[in-house]
């Protein structure tokens, strides 16, 4: 089984401030991991996975995450952030099972809220 | 690509009434699951299905039932409802079991 633990329920910052959110998992198995984004109202939007391969992913929008195997996790960070980054992440995790099922655990979410 | 779509977007239900709720994956995406959203539990894993067979379930009482069709459409039921079946429903479709899900927009029932 696996679990998902975000630590920080909120992150307040100020624009162009760097930001990280912290996130930690646990499993008996190998995983993937993924970083969502919601927005108010909306449902989640992938913002980026690690599958395998480098250990540092980057999304398009300016944010990286990087897998750490030996401390099991998967931060989330972004240099610079603006205004329009604020909303809710959720750090996910899935086991790596050949032909096993998609289901993702979720962490509790970190709402990130950049201020002017 | 069209992304995923719920229908309906919103719904209100009185206590003891069931509802359906409906969505269409990715074209070509075969894999949906579905998930449930509350300010308590946080996202919950609601149960999974490829090829019209479900391959994982959550833990959930058995009020909660879901189907998929055989055009990877997938159906959720909720009978006998209850005030704290109010949630988020989301539907995620992938094109297999082990691959990325993909959102959409959720379903908002509200229970009175």
């Amino acid at each position: 089984a696996q679990s998902v633990t975000q630590l920080d329920s909120q992150v307040p910052v100020f624009e162009e401030a760097p930001v990280e959110l912290r996130c930690n998992y646990s499993s008996s198995v190998s995983v993937y991991l993924f970083w969502y984004v919601q927005y108010p109202n909306q449902g989640l939007q992938l913002l980026l996975k690690y599958l395998s391969g480098s250990t540092l992913v980057e999304s398009i929008n300016g944010f990286e995450a990087e897998f750490n195997k030996s401390q099991t996790s998967f931060h989330l960070r972004k240099p610079s952030v603006h205004i329009s980054d604020t909303a809710e992440y959720f750090c996910a995790v899935t086991g790596r099972y050949g032909g096993a099922t998609n289901k993702l655990i979720f962490g509790t979410g970190t709402l990130l809220a950049v201020q002017p | 690509k069209a992304g995923v779509t719920q229908t309906p977007r919103y719904l209100i239900k009185t206590r003891g009434q069931q509802v359906t709720l409906s969505c269409s994956p990715i074209s070509g995406h075969r894999s949906v699951s579905w998930y449930q959203q509350t300010p308590g539990q946080g996202l919950q894993f609601l149960f999974e299905y490829f090829s019209e067979t479900q391959r994982n379930k959550g833990n959930f009482p058995g009020r909660f039932s879901g189907r998929q069709f055989s055009n990877s459409r997938s159906e959720m039921n909720v009978s006998t409802l209850e005030l704290g079946d109010s949630a988020l429903y989301l539907c995620a479709s992938s094109p297999g079991p082990t691959d990325t899900q993909y959102f959409g927009p959720g379903t908002r029932l509200t229970v009175l």
